[in-house]
């Protein structure tokens, strides 16, 4: 079936940079998605990656994937503590009237 | 530009009455839209994708008889919560997506509800 896993939490320190991982299940999948919630928010779109691409690159962000092994990641370099916030991966699947899987979501923790 | 509102943003009702959460695209046709619920640190659950003028598409365990769903026009989607209990208290999130936009819904920023 259709799954996408990340891992819960991540800490890092201001001006280091951050990766968080993304697994997902679906080989038909279109374009993959990292969205950020800050608190009490809604959803934001970080950045996204079609499916035929290995990477991309948008300012601090970076984002590679690896379609043979299914995995996402997200970098951001430079961290600062307003990137504090969960991060959410997400695909979208051929045909499938443009629904999103989403996985659990990162919290990502940046210490001063 | 594709900017989504949601009004209230928060709501705190009795319970047993009803609720509406109104989902609005302001500068773009929505041709469809999806209502999201997500409760404390845990992720979006979607409960129903619409497109307008027609019914809802609900996600299997969401009662579509307690969560109303209408896409009357192209900007606008309503929820309506009909005899809200405490456990319906949660953030419900609308996005939506439309002609051009096609690797990306935009999200409103949530309502958040409360049934006391």
């Amino acid at each position: 079936g259709e799954d996408v896993e990340q891992s819960l939490f991540l800490s890092v320190r201001e001006g280091d940079s951050s990766v968080i991982n993304c697994t997902y299940t679906d080989s038909s999948s279109t374009y993959l998605y990292w969205y950020k919630q800050e608190p009490g928010a809604g959803l934001q779109l970080l950045t996204y990656i079609f499916s035929n691409m290995d990477m991309k690159q948008d300012q601090r962000l970076t984002v590679l994937l690896n379609k043979k092994d299914k995995h996402l990641s997200l970098r951001i370099a430079d961290t600062q503590t307003g990137d504090s916030a969960i991060y959410f991966c997400a695909e979208r699947i051929v045909g499938n009237n443009r629904k999103l899987i989403w996985g659990l979501g990162t919290s990502l923790a940046v210490n001063p | 530009g594709a900017v989504v509102s949601q009004h209230p943003s928060w709501v705190i009702c009795k319970s047993g009455t009803s609720v509406k959460i109104e989902c609005r695209s302001l500068d773009f046709q929505a041709t469809t839209m999806f209502w999201y619920r997500q409760f404390p640190k845990q992720s979006l659950m979607l409960m129903a994708t619409s497109n307008e003028g027609s019914k809802a598409t609900y996600e299997q365990g969401v009662e579509k008889d307690k969560f109303l769903i209408n896409h009357a026009s192209l900007t606008l989607s309503t929820l309506t919560v009909t005899s809200a209990h405490p456990e319906d208290s949660s953030f419900y999130i609308c996005s939506a997506t439309g002609t051009g936009l096609s690797y990306e819904q935009y999200f409103g920023p949530g309502t958040r509800l409360t049934v006391t």
